[in-house]
C-alpha cells in the first residue's frame, strides 16, 4: 500500500539553526499538510498546501515557517531560525482531495530536537 | 475557538468490555474523523463522519456523529489488547475546509 515517507527520523539542531524536514507524499494525491505533536500533547495543525500555494494555515505556521514543492515528488518544511519550542515530532500528510473530510494518509513524523 | 475536547482522558480496561469515548465542541463540524496512533507513528485514519446523527460501523467499533455537528462518540465492543492505543478526533469546519483540528485523544489501554 502506498505510503507518506518523512526524513529524517530523528534531527537534532542547535538552536537558532535552520531545518529542513523533508516528506514523500503518496504519488498521486494533490493536497499536502504539515503537523506537529509536542511532546505530551496534542497534535497541531501548521499548513495545509494544494496547486503550490498555501490553502490554509495556523497561526503557529509564522514568518520562521515556509513550505516548498521543489520537485514532483518532495514537500518540505523549512524553519529557518529554530527555537527551543519548536522541538516536537512533527508529521507530514497528504490526500487525494480536499476539504478537510478527505482521509488523510500521515507518515510516521520527524522527531526535531532543538538544542 | 474551534476547539475539540475528549473525554476521558485515559481509560483502563480488561479485554471484553465494553467502553464509549466522547469528542465534543461548542463549534458544528463540517466532518469529524477518528485517528488512532500508536508511540512513534502517525495517526491513522478510521473512518470520517459528515452527516449529522450518522452512525459507521468498522467491526467493533460503532461512530457516531451528533445531530448538530458538534460531537461524535466511539463506542468499542468487547475490547481486545490491540486495541490498545491514542484516539484522536479531528474536524475541519466549512469556514476553514483545509484546516484540520486535533483534539488532545484518549488513551485507551486494554489489559489481557
Amino acid at each position: 500500500e502506498p505510503e507518506v515517507t518523512q526524513t529524517p527520523s530523528h534531527q537534532v539542531t542547535q538552536m537558532g539553526q535552520e531545518v529542513i524536514l523533508r516528506c514523500v507524499p503518496i504519488s498521486n494525491h494533490l493536497y499536502f499538510y504539515w503537523y506537529r505533536q509536542i511532546l505530551g500533547q496534542k497534535v497541531e495543525f501548521l499548513v495545509s498546501f494544494y496547486n503550490n500555494e498555501i490553502s490554509e494555515k495556523s497561526e503557529i505556521f509564522d514568518d520562521q515557517f515556509s513550505v516548498e514543492r521543489p520537485d514532483g515528488s518532495n514537500f518540505t518544511l523549512k524553519i529557518r531560525s529554530t527555537k527551543l519550542e519548536d522541538s516536537a515530532m512533527y508529521f507530514c500528510a497528504s490526500s487525494d482531495w480536499g476539504y478537510g473530510n478527505q482521509p488523510q494518509h500521515f507518515g510516521d513524523g520527524t522527531r526535531l530536537s532543538i538544542l | 475557538t474551534q476547539l475539540l475536547e475528549q473525554s476521558p482522558q485515559f481509560l483502563s480496561i480488561q479485554e471484553g468490555e465494553n467502553l464509549t469515548v466522547y469528542c465534543n465542541s461548542s463549534s458544528v463540524f463540517s466532518s469529524l474523523q477518528w485517528y488512532r496512533q500508536e508511540p512513534g507513528e502517525g495517526p491513522v485514519l478510521l473512518v470520517t463522519v459528515v452527516t449529522g446523527g450518522e452512525v459507521k460501523k468498522l467491526k467493533r467499533l460503532t461512530f457516531q456523529f451528533g445531530d448538530a455537528r458538534k460531537d461524535s462518540s466511539l463506542h468499542i465492543t468487547a475490547a481486545q489488547p490491540g486495541d490498545t492505543g491514542l484516539y484522536l478526533c479531528a474536524g475541519s469546519q466549512e469556514t476553514s475546509y483545509d484546516k484540520v483540528i486535533f483534539g488532545p485523544g484518549t488513551s485507551l489501554s486494554v489489559i489481557p
